[in-house]
This record gives C-alpha cells, structure tokens and sequence, in this order.
C-alpha cells in the first residue's frame, strides 16, 4: 500500500457520460497530480495542484476538471466521455516545499481504470 | 518542454543475468533529477532508483544501478542478477529541480521499455 487511495479501481460507463475519479494523498502531502496512462501515449501529465490551488497544468482536455479540497482529497472530473478516454487514470502526492526541493519522489496510487463503452 | 526518450520498446533477459534499459531525455536545464520507475501487471507504479543532475556519482539500490552521462543526457538503468519479479514495465523520468520561485514537481515519463525476465 502506497499510502495514495484512488477511487473507483474500474469504471466503465457510455460515452457522453461524466464521471468523477477521487484521490485521497498520503499523509502530509500536500501536492497532487493527475496522469492519464493510455496504451499509445504512455504516461501523460494532467494537472497539478498544491495546498489546494491548481500549480500546473499538462495535456488536461477542456472536458477534463479537477479539484483539491481542504482535507487535500482531489478529483478529477471527466465529462462528455468519448471512446479515447478509456485509460488508467494515476493519482500521485509528494511534499513539496514550495521553495528550494530536493529529490522529492511522487508516489503513486493503484490506478483509477476507466473504460467508456 | 522536456523530453524523455525511451528506444526499446521490449528487453528480455535470462533470469540472474544483466540487463540495460536505455533512456535519453532532452532540456536546456542544468539542475533537474532523473528517476526509473516500475510498472508491473499489478499496475501499480513504484520508484526504482533516482539520480541528481548535481550529483557525479552514479545511484545505486542493491541490483539497480544507473548509468548516468549528463554530457550526452543519457540515463541508463542497469539490472544485475535479474529475477523472474523484476519482469514490468520500466518508465524513465526527468523532473526540473523547483527553485525559490517555486515551480512544479511534475515529472515527464518516457514511453516505457517492457522487461520480460525468462526462466
């Protein structure tokens, strides 16, 4: 157990629908990121947020939201679902300092599979 | 942006021998950390090894060592006495160190190199 909990495991839902995937960070993380794992793309950096406000911002679609709230939890919103949206959707934290950081290492979750039929 | 890059799609290896994944990655930096992570069926993506752009000496975890050429941006894992569990898929990555005006942690993956370990 990484300590990163990512819900639902699997999803599978029709296109045209929306759905939201939940991350809840290891403790004393205050970063989360959001990385979509498709077969043909690999690993793709979705968006960035620390101590709550959104710090960076990837290949995330205009359909696409996500969100921190104040326990740290985030979520990320997927809407208007299209066939080539079926990935694994990664939740990662790290504590990043804001300053200076040395090699601070992301850990990740087990993965949100999301299917869209 | 940078980029990470990484050429061999599969490897195979015979279990206890050794085995090297290549990676090369792309950036106008001067300080930044490189990782290797490892994808295996369960999914799940766990830290191998990671190296500091600053840092001459090459990081090593027990039979995970690197290879590391700042020069020609080469960041190569090296596996010694490979065993059937280090089968998975292995992703190279580059991050930017974050200085005083802060900046992002994220990290940017190559495309992976499948490792089959054969018995």
């Amino acid at each position: 157990d990484s300590g990163v909990t990512q819900t639902p495991k699997h999803l599978i839902t029709a296109t045209g629908q929306r759905v939201t995937l939940r991350c809840s960070p290891r403790s004393g993380d205050l970063s989360v990121y959001w990385y979509q794992q498709s077969l043909d793309q690999g690993l793709q950096f979705l968006i960035q947020y620390y101590n709550g406000e959104e710090r960076a911002k990837g290949n995330i679609l205009e359909r696409f939201s996500a969100q921190q709230f104040p326990d740290l939890h985030s979520e990320l919103n997927l809407s208007s679902l299209e066939l080539g949206d079926s990935a694994l959707y990664f939740c990662a934290s790290s504590v990043e300092t804001g300053g200076v950081s040395g090699a601070n290492v992301l850990t990740f979750g087990a993965g949100s599979r999301l299917t869209v039929l | 942006a940078q980029t990470v890059t990484q050429s061999q799609p599969e490897m195979s290896v015979q279990e206890a021998e050794t085995v090297t994944l290549s990676c090369t990655y792309d950036t106008s930096e001067s300080d930044y950390y490189l990782f290797w992570y490892k994808q295996p069926p369960s999914r799940q993506m766990i830290l191998v090894i990671r190296q500091e752009a600053y840092k001459q000496q090459n990081a090593t975890e027990n039979r995970f060592s690197v290879n590391f050429q700042k020069a020609a941006k080469s960041f190569s894992l090296k596996i010694s006495d490979s065993q059937l569990g280090d089968a998975a898929m292995y992703f190279c990555a580059y991050r930017s160190a974050v200085g005083i005006q802060g900046g992002s942690e994220k990290l940017v993956f190559g495309k992976g190199t499948k490792l089959t370990v054969n018995p």
